[in-house]
């Protein structure tokens, strides 16, 4: 069965520091996919990244990269030089690749709530 | 930028109502998911549907719960006898192809049952 830890419930820091958001899986799929999603307060879920197994470089998109690594089966979240919008739940999610075009589901974390303060 | 849209952003309902949530998926989508999120707690996935039929679904989704594109457009939940643990916020989703395809959710609909 698949399995997503994120054991940082709360997070509080204070504007412009950096900040890492901690993922931690478990699957027995050779080939699965991980993405993490934001919730702002208005409680909706962005997108904003996906990887694939296979794809172990780190990536990095302005202030936000991602650090993937299969022999630890973690992909963290880090985020430098916060700032006060990026105050939301913070969810990682696992996806298994069906095989023969079938559709698939997430299984997400517990999430961890980011409060980036002024 | 395409989006999915849900109605009602909010429902209130006494125990035992039906409850129907609607949602649009992006128009040239061919998958769509509905997700449950309980209030404080982790995204749960409900059911997936494609080619109008389910194609998979969790525990969660038993009797009381099903599924319709009833037009082109159109995906709904109904919770046939809503139960008090059945309050939570209702995310649809949809995505263009199977696989590793990035899903879109939809802002949600909150569901309270008194």
């Amino acid at each position: 069965a698949q399995k997503v830890t994120q054991a940082q419930t709360e997070i509080s820091v204070v504007e412009k520091e950096d900040v890492t958001l901690d993922c931690v899986y478990e699957t027995r799929d050779t080939t699965y996919y991980l993405f993490w999603y934001k919730q702002p307060p208005s409680g909706e879920l962005v997108f904003l990244i996906r990887r694939n197994s296979f794809d172990e470089q780190n990536e990095i998109s302005g202030r936000y990269s991602w650090n993937f690594q299969k022999s630890t089966s973690s992909f963290n979240f880090t985020i430098t030089a916060s700032q006060v919008v990026d105050s939301a739940v913070y969810f990682c999610a696992l996806s298994e690749a069906k095989s023969g075009g079938s559709n698939y589901k997430l299984t997400f974390g517990k999430g961890t709530l980011l409060t980036v303060n002024p | 930028e395409p989006e999915v849209t849900q109605t009602p952003s909010h429902q209130v309902t006494q125990m035992g109502q039906e409850v129907i949530l609607r949602c649009v998926p992006i128009s040239n989508h061919l998958y769509f998911y509905w997700y449950r999120q309980i209030l404080g707690q982790k995204v749960e996935f409900l059911v997936s549907f494609y080619n109008n039929e389910i194609s998979e679904k969790s525990e969660i989704f038993d009797d009381q719960f099903s599924v319709e594109r009833p037009d082109g457009s159109n995906f709904t939940l109904k919770i046939r006898s809503t139960k008090l643990e059945d309050s939570a916020m209702y995310f649809c989703a949809s995505s263009v192809f199977a696989g590793a395809n990035v899903l879109t959710f939809g802002a949600g609909s909150r569901l309270t049952v008194l």
